[in-house]
């Protein structure tokens, strides 16, 4: 089992849509997560990121976060053309004096117009 | 301000070969995280280098290597190359090492092995 899991898609959504990306994850010792977005070609842009449990919002977009059930969502409304791309959840390891991050497998997202 | 930089952006390799990849942190931020993401995976961790040193280390073989400068930027050696070794290598940067932090990423350099 990956310590992350996340549906690759793709997902194709017309615009306007609301759309919800979701990952599970298995160490219940991750602390901090992210979402990435990834345009082909280029590397991962950083979305939003937080600690805790609950919901953290930055314009249309809201992370979610319930450690108790280790899942995680991205929740983007009024989706746009612009929006079309590879959507990364990631979650912070520390171990002794270093930092990774673990990555799902990232789900691909197609909004047309 | 600059984000992270990486080059070459592509680089063509047969097996065997060495190759060396380069990364510019962003001002400021002092740690930097290589990482090989391969098509339709998310990235996978390297290493992280903090003040000019190694402090993590993912599971890759020997035949990769890294440093970091006095400047912050960072090289990236594979030797032997092999087939396998085909991916997008991507530099990221933080302001420490070891700390919950956000990590952030260049657009990485895209190696072909033939």
């Amino acid at each position: 089992q990956k310590e992350v899991e996340q549906d690759p898609g793709p997902l194709s959504v017309p615009e306007g849509a609301i759309v919800s990306l979701n990952c599970t994850y298995s160490n219940s010792a991750f602390q901090y997560f992210m979402w990435y977005r990834q345009y082909s070609r280029k590397g991962p842009e950083l979305l939003m990121y937080t600690y805790s449990s609950g919901n953290k919002e930055d314009g249309r977009f809201t992370a979610q976060v319930d450690k108790s059930s280790k899942y995680i969502s991205l929740f983007i409304r009024d989706s746009q053309p612009s929006d079309s791309a590879t959507y990364l959840c990631a979650m912070s390891e520390i171990r002794g004096g270093y930092n990774k991050l673990i990555f799902g497998a990232g789900t691909r997202l197609a909004v047309h117009p | 301000d600059a984000g992270v930089t990486q080059s070459p952006t592509h680089l063509i390799k047969t097996r065997g070969q060495h190759v060396t990849l380069r990364c510019s942190p962003i001002s400021g931020h002092k740690s930097v995280s290589w990482y090989q993401q391969v098509l339709g995976q998310g990235p996978q961790f390297i290493f992280q280098y903090y003040e000019k040193e190694e402090r993590g280390r993912g599971n890759f073989p020997d035949r990769f290597s890294a440093r970091q400068f006095p400047n912050y930027s960072s090289e990236l050696n594979v030797n032997a190359l092999l087939l396998g070794d085909s991916a997008l290598y991507l530099c990221a940067s933080s302001l420490v090492a070891g700390a919950n932090q956000p990590q952030h990423f260049g657009d990485g350099t895209r190696l072909s092995i033939l």
